[in-house]
């Protein structure tokens, strides 16, 4: 079965300006919730989506945000690029079925901002 | 303020030797702890978890201890291997919150052979 996966691997933004991550969840697997990791904060929650549905969120400001299509790919955008929005962003996937499921990673977004 | 807390940033153990990680938290209501381990340039690997009603759970080389008068858990590895060196995280969960994982720093283990 085919892992997580993100696209794009690599980028680099300069400040002000939007970018849109992609995350493509295991098959089968309804839930996406994206991190975020960086050396002085670690990781992160951002969001959660399921079934199309945010169903929990972070203590992110509101340049953050996601959505969840129905074949349960997700992508996460974040507008007013700042500084400090450099870092590894993660999502996992899970079944969902508890909130306890273990939740699988894929390999990271690496954003770069000038 | 740090719910979840690793105190060491990393850990030298030699090959064969048991690896002893340690995880501090401070949310008595966490109903579930996991440890991930971290390569570089790869997202987070789920290695083992416990229930916040266990005490001890074990997965090959792999045992997590939960003490919750203590707030604290640690995982083994024994015995330890080269393969083994990575970073570690401790994550916590709080039910009523959703999926939202709560990571440790992480500690970083250098197992030389």
């Amino acid at each position: 079965k085919a892992g997580v996966t993100q696209t794009p691997r690599y980028l680099i933004k300069t400040r002000g300006q939007q970018v849109t991550l992609s995350c493509s969840p295991i098959s089968g697997h309804r839930s996406v919730s994206w991190y975020q990791q960086t050396p002085g904060q670690g990781l992160q929650f951002l969001f959660e989506y399921f079934s199309e549905t945010q169903r929990n969120k972070g203590n992110f400001p509101g340049r953050f945000s996601g959505r969840q299509f129905s074949n349960s790919r997700s992508e996460m955008n974040v507008s007013t690029l700042e500084l400090g929005d450099s870092a590894l962003y993660l999502c996992a996937s899970s079944l969902r079925t508890a909130s306890t499921d273990t939740q699988y990673f894929g390999p990271g977004t690496r954003l770069t901002v000038l | 303020d740090q719910q979840v807390k690793q105190n060491s940033p990393s850990l030298s153990v030699q090959e064969g030797r048991i690896s002893i990680l340690n995880c501090d938290y401070t949310n008595s209501m966490f109903d579930y702890f996991l440890w991930y381990k971290k390569y570089p340039a790869e997202g987070p690997t789920f290695l083992i978890s416990i229930s916040s009603i266990k005490d001890k759970n074990e997965d090959g080389r792999f045992t997590v201890f939960l003490n919750k008068s203590a707030k604290h858990l640690s995982l083994h590895i024994v015995p330890s291997q080269p393969g083994d060196s990575a970073v570690y995280f401790c994550a916590a969960i709080l039910n009523q919150a959703g999926t939202a994982l709560i990571f440790g720093k992480g500690t970083t283990l250098s197992v030389s052979s």
